[in-house]
């Protein structure tokens, strides 16, 4: 069964620092792996989605994330951090499609100014 | 991009009472539909898959009485809460898959129940 594990609960960076957010996955095949973000109170934002193409993979608001079949990792990155990226993220594992999707327990990033 | 509504988005009720958590596709048609729900503080765990025409699919653990599960249209899929109690009390949240199976999340509905 595939699953996923979020390394850090909790990440506090400086504005304008790198953000790095963790996740290592277990899968039997080739998954698809996704990072949503989820602003307090709001529904879930896709950031970006891995499909076996380009093992780096670019997403919205400048967050990109680099597939590691070796590592089984799929860790987030930003170069510099804005208060606004102040959110609870999800790294996300599926197979069949799309389907069945397992989530991460949570990483909560904290901006400080 | 595909839109995926609940209704209501928050909602508090009386321990013993049923509630009704409406899921809808707005701009896309979707056979299936997931049910997740998310306790405080915690990630999302996958309730159930709603299948249009025919039943829906638990996942372990999930009581299928007590969470009672139509999907009725191309649309729309309900979650039906039946005599809610306080741990009952969550975040529930649909998805759909829309064009080249990409889930679409709902906005979430908050459930207190008192």
């Amino acid at each position: 069964a595939q699953s996923v594990t979020q390394l850090d609960s909790h990440v506090s960076v400086s504005e304008g620092t790198p953000v790095l957010l963790r996740c290592n996955y277990s899968s039997s095949y080739s998954p698809s792996l996704f990072w949503y973000v989820q602003h307090p109170n709001k529904g879930l934002q896709l950031l970006l989605k891995y499909t076996s193409a380009a093992t780096l993979v670019k997403g919205i608001n400048g967050f990109e994330a680099e597939f590691k079949k070796s590592e089984t990792s799929f860790h987030l990155t930003k170069p510099s951090a804005h208060m606004s990226d102040a959110a609870e993220y999800f790294c996300v594992v599926s197979l069949y499609n799309n389907n069945d999707m397992r989530f991460g327990a949570g990483t909560r990033l904290t901006v400080k100014p | 991009g595909a839109v995926v509504s609940q209704h209501p988005s928050w909602v508090i009720c009386k321990s013993g009472t049923s509630v009704k958590i409406e899921c809808r596709s707005l701009d896309f048609q979707a056979t299936t539909m997931f049910w997740y729900r998310q306790f405080p503080k915690q990630s999302l765990m996958l309730m159930a898959t709603s299948n249009e025409g025919s039943k829906a699919t638990y996942e372990q653990g999930v009581e299928k009485d007590k969470f009672l599960i139509n999907h009725a249209s191309l649309t729309l899929s309900t979650l039906t809460v039946t005599s809610a109690h306080p741990e009952d009390s969550s975040f529930y949240i649909c998805s759909a898959p829309a064009r080249y199976n990409e889930q679409f999340f709902g906005p979430g509905t908050r459930l207190t129940v008192l």
